[in-house]
């Protein structure tokens, strides 16, 4: 079965520190990428997202990721974290075949606490 | 501003009650979704529609009723429900169906008692 998963369940930084989460995932065919983050008290939401063209994307407050096919990963970076980047990450897969149905596949969720 | 809210937002039950959680989404979307999170756990799909078909049940029990009544709303019915199924449980939307791109709500922290 596809998964996707985090190696770390659980970072923690001083700031300005930087930030690297792992996420790989199993499937051989096309796949679409996102990070999500969860502050705490608060939903879900994308950080960034890959589809198509340049593996390296860039996201919201700083954050980046890079594609690389080869390896099946979807790494999530900064290069200087913030007190305020504390939250919970999720890497997901939308798997793109007819009969996935290209539901999105969660990662269990990197827990990154950042200490001020 | 999230464009898809839930109620209630925290719910005690006991296993044998019935109790009914409700999403609505404000962003047009066609697809809908429900995710149950639960701590140290990937989020599970639970159910998917899409222009308010049923297209994903994924080996849910019956115990959990979804009905999805027009594109902007959803529920999922409860009923003797497990303590095991207490968790967060989470709405979300898309533009459409296999997009990727989902647009989550608060969720429902959900105790069973």
């Amino acid at each position: 079965a596809q998964s996707v998963s985090q190696h770390n369940h659980h970072v923690i930084l001083s700031e300005a520190a930087s930030l690297e989460l792992g996420c790989n995932y199993s499937y051989g065919g096309t796949v679409n990428l996102f990070w999500y983050v969860q502050y705490p008290g608060q939903h879900l939401q994308l950080l960034l997202k890959y589809f198509s063209g340049d593996p390296l994307v860039k996201g919201i407050k700083g954050f980046e990721a890079e594609f690389i096919k080869s390896k099946f990963s979807f790494n999530l970076r900064k290069p200087s974290v913030q007190w305020s980047d504390t939250a919970e990450y999720f890497c997901a897969v939308n798997l793109l075949t007819y009969n996935q149905g290209g539901k999105l596949i969660f990662g269990q969720g990197t827990e990154l606490s950042v200490k001020p | 501003e999230t464009g898809v809210t839930q109620t209630p937002r925290h719910l005690v039950m006991g296993m044998t009650n019935k109790k009914s959680l409700k999403c609505e989404q404000h962003l047009g979307h066609n697809a809908m979704y429900w995710y149950k999170q639960s701590a140290k756990k990937p989020l599970e799909l639970m159910f998917v529609y899409n222009f308010k078909e049923q297209t994903e049940n994924n080996s849910v029990p019956s115990r959990f009723s979804p009905e999805c009544p027009n594109s902007s709303h959803l529920f999922l019915h409860l009923h003797t429900l497990q303590p095991e199924d207490s968790a967060l449980y989470l709405c979300a939307s898309s533009q459409e169906y296999a997009a990727g791109q989902e647009y989550f709500g608060p969720g429902t922290r959900l105790t069973v008692t």
